[in-house]
């Protein structure tokens, strides 16, 4: 089946710092999803991605859908403690039912 | 709007007893969907329905049931719990299959 690799796993850094992420798939998706799971919650959409190519911005967020249409990455500016958490890509075909979720990466933010 | 609402937040279970978890949405959703979180493996897709009266497995659908009589609920039945459903699960519905899930704050079982 479909696979997302996510990296890195988990991620220690300090407050102010800024952080990257991304998946890849050795599969073409129509749209990427990036989620962010706080403990004992679900997870939260941050950014979706419906377009090859396409860079898009939610605040100190940015993620963007490769070219290739295999990859995606999230980028975070200016770490600040409330952005600990999970963060999970996620991708479809656009008209397939199943969504495939990346295994997360933990990220940790020290003072 | 209270969103996907998920319930119990907690359950306990003997290995062979049945229970059901229930899933709730207020936003007339079509799709719906139940995944489980495992450490280290994300989350993985167990069933889902596309609509009031259709549903389809998703990875790992053995050992559970679903059914869609309403567009608001979607419940999970465990038929006879073992000790490797113990997990998180999560409900998740979007407007349409392919958007954007939103997701409930889950339920985590344990079977003993």
């Amino acid at each position: 089946g479909q696979q997302l690799n996510q990296s890195p796993q988990s991620m220690f850094i300090q407050e102010g710092e800024d952080v990257s992420m991304n998946c890849t798939s050795s599969s073409i998706f129509n749209t990427w999803l990036w989620y962010k799971q706080d403990p004992g919650e679900g997870p939260v959409l941050l950014i979706a991605l419906y377009k090859a190519g396409e860079l898009t911005s939610n605040g100190r967020l940015t993620a963007q859908f490769c070219i290739t249409r295999k990859d995606s990455f999230l980028n975070i500016s200016a770490s600040i403690p409330s952005d600990v958490g999970i963060y999970f890509c996620a991708a479809n075909t656009g008209t397939a039912s199943k969504l495939t979720f990346g295994t997360g990466t933990r990220l940790q933010v020290t003072l | 709007n209270a969103g996907v609402t998920q319930t119990p937040k907690f359950q306990v279970l003997k290995t062979g007893q049945s229970m059901t978890l229930q899933c709730a949405q207020d936003m007339n959703h079509e799709y719906m969907s139940w995944y489980r979180q495992d450490p280290g493996m994300g989350l993985r897709l167990i069933h889902y329905s596309v609509g009031a009266g259709i549903t389809d497995q998703g990875e790992v659908p053995n050992g559970y049931n679903v059914s869609r009589s309403t567009t608001e609920d979607f419940p999970l039945r465990l038929l006879s719990a073992a000790p490797s459903q113990t997990s998180v699960y999560f409900c998740a519905s979007s407007y349409a299959v392919g958007g954007p899930l939103h997701f409930g704050n889950g339920t985590r079982l344990t079977v003993t």
